[in-house]
């Protein structure tokens, strides 16, 4: 069975800081991967999508992912945060045959000032 | 432009009244989704159709039920068989993979609640 895990619920993180959010999922395939963030009472927005190719891809809002297949990961980065990163964002699975999303638990960025 | 618009926004549902969420798109996609999302639990898939007529259960779907006359629409109802109906639900629909826009997009909810 496909899952995706993301392990931390928070991160905090100080306004220009790095990010890093941590995505790990079990498929027997390489796997479409997806991260979405989503604003409070909203719906989710795609930031970006792993299909084949580059392992590294770059988003909208200066986010990238990497995907290493060796460890089943898809971790999100950002060089510098701003405020208006502040959101929950999750990372999303689908796998072969009909297109099925799953999507990890989520993950609530904080941003201090 | 091209979406998915979710309606209401917000949807308060007696004890044992059905509601209805509707869920249209103007994509083109074949493909509509509905999902659950509760705090701390992520996004949990109820219904899905493929096509126009044929839909299939998702992981969670006892108490829910949908119907796909038009490729346009997905409603959802949620039935007084759902025990615990509050939550915020999403609809998506996705473009086959052969396209090269492949992937989902999502409305902007409904937050139903049970008064």
């Amino acid at each position: 069975a496909q899952s995706v895990t993301q392990p931390d619920i928070h991160i905090t993180v100080s306004e220009g800081a790095s990010l890093e959010l941590r995505c790990n999922y079990s498929y027997g395939a390489t796997p479409y991967l997806f991260w979405y963030v989503q604003s409070p009472g909203q719906g989710l927005q795609l930031l970006l999508k792993y299909f084949s190719g580059d392992t590294l891809v770059q988003g909208i809002k200066g986010f990238e992912a990497e995907f290493k297949r060796s460890q089943s990961s898809f971790n999100l980065r950002k060089p510098s945060v701003h405020w208006s990163d502040a959101a929950e964002y999750f990372c999303a699975l689908a796998g072969t045959g009909f297109q099925k999303l799953v999507f990890g638990t989520g993950t609530r960025l904080l941003v201090s000032p | 432009d091209g979406g998915i618009t979710q309606s209401p926004k917000y949807l308060f549902r007696k004890e044992g009244q059905n509601v209805t969420l509707s869920c249209e798109q103007n994509l083109n996609h074949d493909a509509m989704y509905w999902y659950r999302q509760d705090p701390g639990q992520g996004l949990r898939l109820i219904y899905y159709s493929q096509i126009v007529n044929d839909f299939q259960k998702g992981d969670i779907a006892e108490g829910y039920s949908v119907s796909r006359e038009k490729k346009e629409s997905f409603p959802l109802t949620v039935t007084s068989a759902q025990k615990n109906p509050t939550a915020f639900y999403l609809c998506a629909s996705s473009a086959p993979r052969d396209r090269g826009e492949y992937g989902y997009t999502f409305g902007s909810g409904t937050r139903l609640t049970v008064v």
